[in-house]
């Protein structure tokens, strides 16, 4: 079995300052990890994705996810905010045949 | 660069009737997926399709919910018999292979009154 946690619902920063949104994960086994962003009335948009080549991953946009095994996390970071990051993020990890799980994401918003 | 398309965009329908979803999956894709978000809820799967049958389904569907890829570039979700906890964002999405990340599509609102 495997779950994912996002630790805040809702995280606020403002433009040009740091972006960190927290994921812990459970898996049973060796996980692929990713993280997709939802804007609204979008769909969902693969920002990133981990599967084991190696721990720090980069993805679209500027963001960033470090993979911490021993932590059990795969936290989002970018370095600068800008206004259109605006949006929902979800934390997803892959089990057997793709069934994705999803965090309950994490809605961010970034004040000019 | 290639999308999942859906249709429509937001669906009505009045509890105990039909409905049926559609998507088009990106073309060249041979995996084909259903998740669901109820509102203020996570995004739940459904089920996977592949080779012109169900590889994997959650517990959420059952014998109401059906899936069928008709002809080369629809792959559609029926609900039988709607009820009201159906309603939700219902999202499509492909994947090349079995392990090659998923692309979803815009989703399709549906609301059972």
């Amino acid at each position: 079995a495997q779950s994912v946690t996002q630790l805040d619902s809702h995280v606020s920063v403002s433009e040009g300052t740091p972006v960190l949104l927290r994921c812990n994960y459970s898996s049973s086994y060796s996980p692929s990890l990713f993280w997709y962003v939802q804007h609204p009335n979008k769909g969902l948009q693969l920002l990133l994705k981990y599967t084991s080549a190696a721990t720090l991953v980069k993805g679209i946009n500027g963001f960033e996810a470090e993979f911490k095994k021993s932590e059990t996390s795969f936290h989002l970071t970018k370095p600068s905010a800008h206004m259109s990051d605006a949006a929902e993020y979800f934390c997803v990890v892959s089990g057997s045949g793709n069934m994705l799980t999803f965090g309950g994401g994490t809605r961010l918003m970034v004040k000019p | 660069e290639p999308e999942v398309t859906q249709t429509p965009s937001h669906q009505v329908t009045q509890m105990g009737q039909e409905v049926i979803l559609r998507c088009v999956p990106i073309s060249n894709h041979l995996y084909f997926y259903w998740y669901r978000q109820i509102l203020g809820q996570k995004v739940e799967f459904l089920v996977s399709f592949y080779n012109n049958e169900i590889s994997e389904k959650s517990e959420i569907f059952d014998d109401q919910f059906s899936v069928e890829r008709p002809d080369g570039s629809n792959f559609t979700l029926k609900i039988r018999s709607t009820k009201l906890e159906d309603s939700a964002m219902y999202f499509c999405a492909s994947s090349l292979t079995r392990d090659s990340p998923l692309h979803f599509g815009n989703g399709t609102r549906l609301t059972v009154t």
